[in-house]
């Protein structure tokens, strides 16, 4: 099945900074590639997503680029707002498949004032 | 419309108790997933539904099972609990596109 790997599991920066988070996945066939984001306690929320037909995706001060090639996704948040601060999950998903989604394990994003 | 919903929002049960977690969708939704979230962890799939009266386990099925009667309803029930099964559950919804939408959670704690 699908692994999906997550680096940093904890990332601090200073507001008005940019941040980015990786992911690698396994499977050459998965072809979505969605970033959730969690606040504490509540539910996963959908943030920006992005297709395998697709080398890059941007929504304001969010991106999402994908290197098919390498298996790599990255999460690109510029501008940084303590709003931002919140979990961070990646995830991947097959095509044809009941969509089912294998999550990478989080980055906790904490933006300093 | 209300989306995703789960009842409980929170639930205590003591060694080899059994509870049904209910989850409902109003938008219509073919495919349904119940997802357990460890702390600090990220989700993993425990089961399923591509629509009304078709269930599949996902990666972590053990101790679960659930059913789908209706296209809006994915109960998922808990027999037997153990401490392992401490966690949050969450249930989501698709149309048979790609964003999943979330329940609000069940926070669930077995002593």
């Amino acid at each position: 099945g699908e692994n999906v790997e997550q680096h940093p599991s904890t990332l601090s920066v200073q507001e008005g900074d940019s941040a980015v988070i990786k992911c690698t996945y396994s499977d050459s066939a998965s072809n979505y590639f969605p970033w959730y984001k969690q606040e504490l306690g509540k539910r996963p929320q959908l943030i920006i997503d992005i297709r395998s037909n697709v080398g890059e995706k941007k929504d304001q001060r969010i991106a999402v680029t994908l290197n098919k090639t390498a298996k790599h996704f990255s999460l690109h948040i510029t501008e940084t707002q303590p709003e931002d601060s919140a979990v961070y999950f990646c995830a991947a998903t097959l095509s044809g498949s009941a969509r089912q989604l294998t999550f990478g394990s989080g980055t906790q994003l904490t933006v300093l004032p | 419309n209300a989306g995703v919903t789960q009842t409980p929002k929170f639930r205590i049960l003591k060694i080899g108790q059994s509870m049904t977690l209910q989850c409902t969708q109003d938008m219509n939704h073919n495919y349904m997933y119940w997802y357990r979230q460890d702390p600090g962890m990220g989700l993993k799939l425990i089961y399923y539904s591509v629509g009304a009266g078709i269930t599949d386990k996902g990666e972590v099925p053990n101790g679960y099972n659930v059913s789908r009667s209706t296209t809006e309803d994915f109960p998922l029930r808990l027999e037997l609990a153990a401490p392992s099964q401490t966690s949050v559950y969450f249930c989501a919804s698709s149309n048979k596109g790609d964003e999943q939408y979330f329940g609000p959670g069940t926070r669930l704690t077995v002593t």
